[in-house]
């Protein structure tokens, strides 16, 4: 079963402007991660927050965690062109053996 | 230098074939995996090992065969292919378990 869900599926914004994508979990978690890929290639990490957490940065990546709510949230400031790729959440479930589940992704489209 | 590498990059081959996909990491972590990426980009993990010894394997046919001779190298090796293995295969790595995943590049294999 699917532990982590990003929305949108699909974003397209203009350079500069703000990009927001938002991962929904299940269960209870230890941790929750933000990856990105661009196309053709592999996952790059981004940013790990814990669940003790409420927020993080990382340059121009605030992510921000609610327990409560079962959601994180990935904001991209001042957004550029290489920005452009898809973005996932990746959470472990407390009873998952150590397993690491990826949502589906967010695909960002940032138009120069 | 390379932290996750894999060969091949491309693989093509017929129905039946039996093919196996490479991969190695230099940054001395204990832990590795194969996903598997779908034509949606949907990642599902098939294996992890660590410290050479299986530690989560995913409801993947027996003809999926893991093999890690060293806590560096964890290959794939795969029987009888299907037209459904084709997809993108990534290996990772990490330090430790649920934590942050270092990915290869990704071998793209299609089955005719």
């Amino acid at each position: 079963s699917q532990q982590g869900e990003e929305d949108p599926q699909a974003l397209s914004i203009q350079e500069g402007e703000n990009a927001t994508m938002n991962c929904s979990y299940k269960t209870s978690i230890n941790n929750l991660q933000w990856y990105r890929q661009n196309s053709g290639r592999g996952l790059v990490h981004l940013i790990l927050i814990r669940s003790n957490e409420r927020e993080k940065h990382s340059g121009r990546l605030r992510v921000t965690l609610d327990t409560s709510k079962k959601s994180s949230s990935l904001l991209i400031t001042a957004s550029r062109a290489a920005d452009t790729a898809s973005y996932f959440c990746a959470t472990d479930e407390e009873t998952s053996y150590d397993k690491v589940i990826f949502g589906p992704g967010t695909s960002l489209s940032v138009i120069p | 230098d390379t932290a996750v590498s894999q060969t091949p990059k491309y693989l093509v081959t017929q129905m039946g074939n039996d093919k196996s996909i490479k991969c190695e990491q230099n940054l001395g972590h204990d832990t590795m995996y194969w996903y598997k990426q779908d034509s949606k980009k949907f990642l599902k993990i098939m294996f992890s090992y660590n410290n050479k010894e299986l530690i989560i394997n995913e409801t993947v046919p027996n003809r999926f065969s893991p093999k890690s001779p060293d806590k560096a190298h964890l290959n794939l090796h795969i029987n009888s292919l299907e037209l459904g293995d084709s997809a993108v295969y990534f290996c990772a790595s990490s330090q430790v378990l649920r934590g942050e995943q270092f990915f290869g590049p990704g071998t793209r294999l299609t089955v005719l």
